[in-house]
């Protein structure tokens, strides 16, 4: 059974901290990997997408992949409270185009 | 781009009655389409892949009958709820991939089955 894993939280932060959300996954030949933002009662909004080892930037938000400890990161710089939210990790796992989601990490950014 | 509309986005049905859900890709074509079951709190599962022209791919568990998935064209997919009952309350949500953009969301359709 091919799984991924996240802390449920909920994870507070202060506002204007670095939030840091894992996740592990289990499926070693996987290769994609993607972490979306979910409000309550919205579907999931795509945030990143990171394919090879090291860290990816986008703004706000570094994705962080190491495939050798099948973990992967986000971190959210700067958090406003907007950024409170479930935030899922999905992987694509080997030789499938099926997303594997984790149950999501809830962060809560403290005004 | 990318844009993935789904209707409706909530639905309130008898419990014995049938709910149809719709998801299109509205500046894309999609082949593959997903079908995903949320429960609050938990995370998405897949429920079943729909592919252009063929019948559907459902996951382990997903009764295919009570579930109808329909995908008659590139931009089109849709989800019938058969003989819908209170345990079927929950929130469905489809996604499509477009090539090099991942997979798109779309907005979701809360069912409750009174």
């Amino acid at each position: 059974q091919k799984e991924v894993e996240q802390n449920s939280g909920p994870l507070s932060v202060p506002e204007g901290a670095i939030a840091s959300l894992n996740c592990t996954y289990s499926d070693r030949g996987s290769q994609s990997f993607f972490w979306y933002r979910q409000y309550s009662g919205k579907s999931p909004e795509l945030i990143m997408s990171i394919y090879s080892n090291g860290d990816k930037e986008d703004g706000r938000f570094t994705a962080q992949l190491n495939k050798a400890s099948q973990y992967v990161s986000l971190l959210i710089r700067d958090s406003q409270p907007s950024d409170s939210a479930t935030y899922l990790c999905a992987v694509l796992g080997s030789g499938t185009y099926k997303y594997i989601f984790g149950t999501g990490t809830r962060l809560k950014v403290l005004a | 781009g990318a844009v993935v509309s789904q209707h409706p986005s909530w639905v309130i049905c008898k419990s014995g009655t049938s709910v149809k859900i719709e998801c299109r890709s509205l500046d894309f074509q999609a082949t593959t389409m997903f079908w995903y079951r949320q429960f609050p709190k938990q995370s998405l599962m897949l429920m079943a892949t729909s592919n252009e022209g063929s019948k559907a791919t459902y996951e382990q568990g997903v009764e295919k009958d009570k579930f109808l998935i329909n995908h008659a064209s590139l931009t089109l997919s849709t989800l019938t709820v058969t003989s819908a009952h209170p345990e079927d309350s929950s929130f469905y949500i489809c996604s499509a991939s477009r090539a090099g953009l991942g997979y798109t969301f779309g907005s979701g359709t809360r069912l409750t089955v009174v």
